[in-house]
């Protein structure tokens, strides 16, 4: 099916460890995104992507980094977890000219 | 800048009840507004838009009308069933570069019982 793959599903990390959230879109979408969703905050923008090639920070880039690898996928990295990124994170892609999003199913990660 | 304000939760209906989730934002210009739905364990679904003034929104017996003079688009259904209880995230996006980005309201979960 057509849509926004996120792999992992679940993570545990112990605190200072490093690992990537993959995304993936197969819709040819320009523009892509990582969230991190905690209770009682909403959603809350991590970094984008408007095109390949380019990123851009978002409202809460602090400890993480991201690689637009090509036009499909947009990983998210956390270098160094600490418990405070214990969230559950999803990825979106954007068709520019519809302005609506498709979501991945999430990334639900803990840090101990 | 911009934002959203949604009703607080959880909001418990009993099913056939009448549903309304309240959202208001605060935007320049005419943004595009959206519900999205996140039924559990699952990512966001797109329920419904509405990209001018006056629009209606409407999907799966859900609606919302854009109303610029209170800046607001409420999330209305007749009679929901058990299959509705889900959260509700209003969101705006303005047209164009950045602003084209997201910007979601914290959320208000749903809980239908029989």
């Amino acid at each position: 099916n057509a849509g926004v793959t996120q792999t992992p599903k679940f993570q545990v990390l112990k605190t200072g460890q490093s690992m990537t959230l993959q995304c993936a879109q197969d819709m040819n979408h320009n523009s892509m995104y990582w969230y991190r969703q905690d209770p009682g905050m909403g959603l809350r923008l991590i970094y984008y992507s408007a095109s390949e090639g380019t990123t851009d920070k978002g409202e809460v880039p602090n400890g993480y980094n991201v690689s637009r690898l090509n036009k499909r996928e947009f990983s998210l990295r956390l270098e160094s977890a600490a418990p405070s990124q214990t969230s559950v994170y999803f990825c979106a892609s954007r068709d520019s000219q519809l302005y609506g999003y498709t979501f991945g199913s999430g990334t639900r990660l803990t840090v101990v | 800048g911009n934002s959203v304000t949604q009703m607080e939760g959880p909001v418990t209906l009993s099913e056939e009840a009448f549903l309304t989730i309240n959202c208001t934002y605060t935007a320049t210009g005419y943004p595009s507004l959206f519900w999205y739905v996140q039924y559990p364990g699952e990512g966001l679904q797109l329920l419904l838009k509405a990209t001018k003034a006056d629009d209606k929104g409407s999907n799966k017996g859900f609606e919302a009308t854009y109303r610029k003079e209170t800046t607001s688009f409420h999330l209305e259904k007749g009679s929901v069933q058990v299959s509705d209880s889900a959260v509700y995230f209003c969101a705006l996006s303005r047209a164009g570069g950045s602003q084209g980005n997201l910007i979601f309201g914290k959320g208000t979960k749903l809980s239908v019982k029989p």
